[in-house]
């Protein structure tokens, strides 16, 4: 069946980076876009991220552009989110979702938690 | 990237209940419009994409229309287990914005 599961959250202190994966299975990885997607705490869904299924164009939020960078390895089936100076309201669940024609987010990861501290 | 609004913010029904939840966009975004419900611990689950069609295994008391500008997301017999957080998504070529979510307490 279909899974996406993030990877690399904890606490990390701002200014500091930390690099998120999602591995994915049960679908032909090279044929999907993935997002990240996030909530900070009491607070709703703020999309952050895409990347197309071949890697060949990237979107970014005006509030990580600049500092986020997204990317996708094929052999590994694992789209990473490289995340840099990190600022405390960058705190929040961070989920990555499957990208599906006309777009829309299909499957999602369970989400990990990203704590940035001051 | 284009705003969107949803309201109302938060809304409280019985079981069996007819509710809907607008949302408004401030550009023109043609039809691709999400809608998805979220559960607090969980992952968000898609219901309603390109503004009307039923994502495959989503009850059809979730229903999904357009007019104008404005996007509404209708649940025709509230059930327990649709006590949640809903949110519109924007979904073009390069935006994919969320509103700010409606929550529905049963």
């Amino acid at each position: 069946q279909v899974q996406l599961v993030e990877s690399g959250g904890g606490v990390v202190q701002a200014g500091r980076s930390l690099t998120l994966s999602c591995a994915v299975s049960g679908f032909p990885f090279n044929n999907y876009g993935i997002h990240w997607v996030r909530q900070a705490p009491g607070k709703g869904l703020e999309w952050v991220s895409f990347i197309w299924y071949d890697g060949s164009n990237k979107f970014y939020a005006e509030s990580v552009q600049g500092r986020f960078t997204i990317s996708r390895d094929s052999s590994k089936n694992t789209v990473y989110l490289q995340m840099n100076s990190l600022r405390v309201d960058d705190t929040a669940v961070y989920y990555c979702a499957r990208d599906k024609e006309p777009t829309r987010l299909d499957y999602w990861g369970q989400g990990i938690l990203v704590t940035v501290s001051s | 990237d284009s705003q969107m609004t949803q309201s109302p913010s938060s809304l409280s029904a019985s079981v069996g209940d007819r509710v809907s939840i607008t949302c408004r966009a401030d550009l023109t975004i043609s039809n691709f419009l999400n809608w998805y419900q979220h559960k607090p611990g969980k992952a968000p689950t898609l219901l309603i994409y390109a503004t009307s069609s039923l994502e495959s295994g989503v009850p059809s008391r979730f229903s999904g229309s357009r007019s104008g500008t404005d996007f509404t997301l209708t649940i025709s017999g509230l059930q327990p287990e649709d006590s949640a957080t809903y949110y519109c998504q924007e979904s073009s070529s390069t935006s994919f914005t969320f509103g700010p979510g409606t929550k529905v307490d049963i």
